[in-house]
């Protein structure tokens, strides 16, 4: 398995504009999770599908962030517009179950809004 | 507020010797802890837990030591490895009746171990 896939390692985008963050899981875990790491905040949640599903998104920052999982093998993560303030790594991570033992994250999409 | 704290951002040691990286946390309804590692341009990857009906967990090299009562965890690494030189996090899990007893991990900032040959 090639573990999960997060596309594009790298972007680089101005204030202002849309972002699409793509995560593909790993086949057959039904947990997808979306997290920021910023250097003043650490590792936070922002939103984790159970079989497609959104179960709790209390930690989107604020209605510029939407996240979909229109399928198993596919979520985006969409910020709206952009602003400098977002800049972070964004991680995917999946797993057979909630219990975060299970998680196997993605290496991560380096976002930096100017 | 963090919940979940790593004091020290860094660690240095040498080949060899023991590694000993803390962690503190604030919220008693922790029920479980994690450690996770992280090596640059990666993410992170499990690599112990500990939950909270114990006080010790080993694998290999690697032993979480939990005192409850001081809300202390800490993890060592005997003998340390160069290739073990990474970002290490704590995390901590626990039931938020609050938020649909939804199961939460609370994440500390890390703490860079950097083990000398």
């Amino acid at each position: 398995d090639a573990g999960v896939i997060q596309s594009p390692r790298h972007e680089v985008t101005e204030m202002g504009q849309e972002v699409t963050l793509r995560c593909k899981p790993i086949s057959g875990h039904d947990y997808l999770f979306w997290y920021r790491q910023t250097m003043m905040r650490g590792l936070e949640l922002l939103i984790y599908f159970n079989n497609n599903v959104p179960i709790d998104d209390s930690g989107m920052p604020e209605d510029r962030f939407s996240a979909k999982m229109p399928n198993a093998s596919f979520s985006t993560l969409k910020i709206q517009p952009s602003e400098p303030r977002d800049s972070a790594v964004y991680f995917c991570a999946s797993s057979p179950s909630p219990e975060a033992y299970g998680y196997t994250f993605g290496s991560g999409t380096r976002l930096t809004v100017v | 507020d963090q919940q979940v704290k790593q004091n020290s951002p860094s660690l240095s040691v040498q080949e060899g010797r023991i590694s000993i990286l803390n962690c503190d946390y604030t919220n008693s309804m922790f029920d479980y802890f994690l450690w996770y590692k992280k090596y640059p341009a990666e993410g992170p990857t499990f690599l112990i837990s500990i939950s909270s009906i114990k006080d010790k967990n080993e694998d290999g090299r690697f032993t979480v030591f939990l005192n409850k009562s001081a809300k202390h965890l800490s993890l060592h690494i005997v003998p340390s490895q160069p290739g073990d030189s990474a970002v290490y996090f704590c995390a901590a899990s626990a039931i938020y009746p609050w938020a649909g007893n939804n199961r939460k991990l609370i994440w500390g900032l890390g703490t860079s171990l950097a083990v000398n040959p």
